[in-house]
Order: C-alpha cells, then structure tokens, then sequence
C-alpha cells in the first residue's frame, strides 16, 4: 500500500523557515516525481513544485521560486520542502504527491501538514 | 484567478448524470493530458481521471473524462450522496513550465 506521510508543519512568524518532509513506504520510492501541492484554508489546490527521480529537472511555482527549494533522499524514501523566507499567503495545508510523468498525473497524495505563517 | 476555469458549483438529483467543466488554452490542456481529482469533505484529493479519460485501478466506472481542443470535462453518472464533494482538473503547462489546476467545482447532490 502506497503511503506518504508528511511531518514538519508548524506556526512561523513571517520572514521565518521551515522544512517539510515526507515519508515515502509501500512503492519505490527512487523512481517516480514527486511533487508538493498546497491548499489555503477554504481555497483550491495549487501546485508548489516537482522533482524528479535523480534530482536532474526540478521546477518551482513563480510563487516560490528563489524562497522554496525540493530535495528528495532516495536512500531514505524522504521528500523534503526547504521553506525560506516564508509569507502569511504561504499559510496552507502542504501535501506530499506521487506523480506519474507522461502523462502528467497525481496518483497519491498524502494526508497533509499545515504550515501557519503568522505573526 | 486559477488557470483552468470550471463553474464553481453545480448540482443534480440523485441517480442523474451531471457534468463538470475545465476551460484551458493551447498551453496546457490543448497540449496535453488533463486529470481530475475528487476532495472528499476534509480528505486529500484523489486521482479520479488521468490521460484525459482513464481510470485508475478502484475508481467506478460512473466516472468518465472527455477532452476536446482546450477544454475537458468530468461526467459523473448515477449519482450518489458520497459523490459530494470538490472536483479539481489539471494538467502541465508549457508555458508555464508547472502543473496548473482548475478552481474546483462543488458538487451538491440534491
């Protein structure tokens, strides 16, 4: 069974940092994207950022370019989110999803971290 | 304002077909696969719809996805009362260099 558990949410005050992580288990790991989507408080999805399975092509949401950064430890079945610089609009709940690359889909999604950006 | 535009609500009687939009441009469903997923109340989103029409292994075959130019649409059938929830489509865009989703659309079963 396919399971991603994310863990490292917290309350932050703006400007502050965050790292997110996320336990992959019950597929192999190193051989997909996976990606982070997040989701206001009552609003809809919006994708974060991707990275594929050798760390080779990454991309980021204009919104978090040059503040975010996407790591993964295939060793350890963890994906990582490195939060900078972070924004009240950065408050949401972060999930972490395995993605299937052509075509394009989303085919697990973990249960969710909220991460709270206020003063 | 979301990339891909769907109505933000709709609603139909139990055991009728409703269907839901995704309005998109030559940069993202016009070139290439849309997906939808289903937010139940409180959960995380799940893979409905890939490929613009398949179904992943589990999901019921009262799902079905079509696509046409730059847009798509998600056709429920047969409604039920636990098919109320948030439908969300996607798909990469080009230009963009990122995955891009719809609004989301709340399903009511009436």
């Amino acid at each position: 069974e396919v399971q991603l558990v994310e863990s490292g949410g917290d309350l932050v005050q703006p400007g502050g940092s965050l790292r997110l992580s996320c336990a992959a288990s019950g597929f192999t790991f190193s051989s997909y994207w996976m990606h982070w989507v997040r989701q206001a408080p009552g609003k809809g999805l919006v994708w974060v950022s991707r990275i594929n399975r050798d760390w080779s092509s990454i991309t980021y949401a204009d919104s978090v370019r040059g503040r975010f950064t996407i790591s993964r430890d295939n060793a350890k079945n963890t994906l990582y989110l490195q939060m900078n610089s972070l924004r009240a609009e950065d408050t949401a709940l972060y999930y972490c999803v395995r993605g299937l690359d052509t075509p394009m889909a989303l085919d697990y999604w973990g249960q969710g971290i909220l991460v709270t950006v206020s003063s | 304002q979301s990339v891909l535009t769907q109505p933000p609500s709709v609603s139909e009687a139990p055991r009728q077909r409703v269907t839901i939009s995704c309005s998109g441009s030559s940069s993202n469903i016009g070139n290439n696969a849309v997906s939808w997923y289903q937010q139940l109340p409180g959960k995380a989103p799940k893979l409905l719809i890939y490929y613009d029409d398949l179904l992943p292994s589990g999901v019921s075959n009262r799902f079905s996805g079509s696509k046409s130019g730059t847009s798509a649409s998600l056709a429920i059938s047969g409604l039920q009362s636990e098919d109320e929830a948030d439908y969300y489509c996607a798909a990469w865009d080009d230009s963009l260099n990122g995955v891009v989703f719809g609004g989301g659309t709340k399903l009511t079963v009436l």
